[in-house]
């Protein structure tokens, strides 16, 4: 179907709020990642789900940050008790396998979340 | 540690000039190397990728990148730039011993019309 979709697409939360985001990948896909995007910082990975594997979470940076993925679909990236350094656009990316060596390792990202924390 | 480089932030060019932007990581092990792109406004999508083969790569829109193992680079190329190559360019790496995706900081490419 269509491609990669998050909600919201904007997120405007009090310092101290939990808020959830969404990320619904391409029917099918296996690879399901998180990244945060802050000027000047690039992409910073967060987490990385791999089909039935225990996800990656080396890159959540505290433990404020949690996601899960049910079903091997839809995924949820969960901040507690928000800072103002929390805000950014909060990108998830599917792709058909995550392998490397492999010529179907191609991401497709989502047009992002702009968090905000006021 | 930072694995991937990207040693400009800032480029700017004229319409026509050529251009090259560098990568650099730091994994020695096997790796598949990726070029995004964000235009303005718009979602980051794949310009071109090595997995195997021929170091060459060419990708959409005229580019192409060249892997060279031994200087862990991946730099990006295209001849004669375009107004319409205004973006942020990622350069990213999947590393074989965990099959993570790191990008690079991103360079912000600017053509003057």
């Amino acid at each position: 179907g269509a491609g990669v979709s998050q909600s919201p697409s904007n997120k405007v939360t009090e310092k101290g709020k939990d808020v959830e985001l969404r990320c619904d990948p391409i029917s099918g896909h296996t690879a399901l990642y998180w990244y945060r995007q802050s000027l000047g910082q690039g992409l910073e990975f967060l987490i990385y789900f791999q089909g039935n594997s225990a996800p990656d979470k080396s890159g959540l940076p505290s433990d404020r940050f949690s996601a899960e993925r049910t079903g091997g679909s839809v995924s949820t990236l969960t901040i507690q008790r928000t800072q103002q350094e929390d805000s950014a656009v909060y990108l998830c990316a599917s792709s058909l396998v995550s392998l490397a060596g492999s010529s179907y390792n191609e991401q497709f990202f989502g047009p992002g979340t702009r968090l905000t924390v006021l | 540690a930072q694995s991937v480089s990207q040693h400009n932030h800032h480029v700017i060019l004229s319409e026509a000039a050529s251009l090259e932007l560098g990568c650099n990581y730091s994994y020695g092990g096997t790796v598949n190397l990726f070029w995004y792109v964000q235009y303005p406004g718009q979602h980051l999508q794949l310009l071109l990728k090595y997995f195997s083969g021929d170091p060459l790569v060419k990708g959409i829109k005229g580019f192409e990148a060249e892997f060279i193992k031994s200087k862990f680079s991946f730099n990006l190329r295209k001849p004669s730039v375009q107004w319409s190559d205004t973006a942020e360019y990622f350069c990213a790496v999947m590393r074989n011993r965990d099959d993570k995706i790191i990008f690079g900081k991103g360079t912000r490419l600017h053509i003057l019309p």
